[in-house]
């Protein structure tokens, strides 16, 4: 049973659609990320809250946008999505910065754009 | 530039065997860590191992040993006495300090193991 949880697990979604990926972790971690995998491409690294405070957006478009009401729970919303962003979401969370102890991925959201 | 170089996208080993998956990293600052993850095909990244720059000894996890040629800039991930279970998509990750002063793993491409019964 991994420490983070992402729900929904799959979604499929029309271009005009608005829906939300979740995260949650009770681990106690002050750090949650956004990655995007897609086929064929390094993971990228979307946002970085810590702290409940975004410290890093790395040049996402705006059709997505990050919520952080707490240090567990972690929000990608979505809107007008393009096909090109299909791809699997994960969410990662870790203790602080510099933590050696690595960081705590969930099972991730399988997103389909049509 | 790449900051981390898996150069094998698949590698095939036979089961109780030893793999060794390479990588190479780019970084100019001498402080910085490499982790190893492993993804099963249920996508949930797992991490396996940690390797701070000056870590003067290779770390070891188990059955993992990460193989560090600080010199060369090379991280490689051994896997003694493979088994089935670790079939999977291995990534390599390098967190280094940005320009902003904070630290964020980048990782590199995968490679994917198969182990042969």
């Amino acid at each position: 049973e991994t420490g983070v949880t992402q729900t929904p697990r799959h979604l499929v979604m029309g271009m005009t659609n608005k829906k939300s990926l979740k995260c949650e972790q009770h681990l106690g971690h002050n750090a949650m990320y956004w990655y995007k995998q897609s086929a064929k491409k390094p993971l990228e690294l979307m946002f970085v809250y810590n702290f409940k405070e975004q410290t890093e957006n790395n040049s996402v478009p705006s059709r997505f946008s990050p919520e952080c009401p707490n240090s567990s729970h972690l929000f990608l919303h979505l809107h007008t999505l393009q096909p090109e962003d299909s791809a699997l979401y994960l969410c990662a969370s870790s203790q602080g910065w510099q933590s050696q102890y690595g960081y705590t991925f969930g099972s991730g959201t399988r997103l389909t754009v049509v | 530039a790449q900051k981390i170089t898996q150069t094998q996208p698949g590698m095939f080993v036979q089961e109780k065997e030893a793999v060794t998956l390479d990588c190479t990293y780019d970084t100019s600052d001498p402080s910085y860590g490499l982790f190893w993850y492993k993804q099963p095909s249920s996508g949930e990244m797992i991490f396996l191992i940690y390797q701070g720059s000056y870590d003067q000894q290779n770390a070891t996890e188990g059955r993992y040993s990460l193989n560090f040629q600080k010199a060369r800039k090379s991280a490689n991930l051994v896997i003694s006495a493979s088994q089935l279970g670790d079939s999977a998509m291995y990534f390599c990750a390098m967190r280094d300090p940005t320009s902003g002063g904070s630290y964020i793993p980048t990782f590199g491409r995968g490679t994917s193991l198969i182990v042969h019964p």
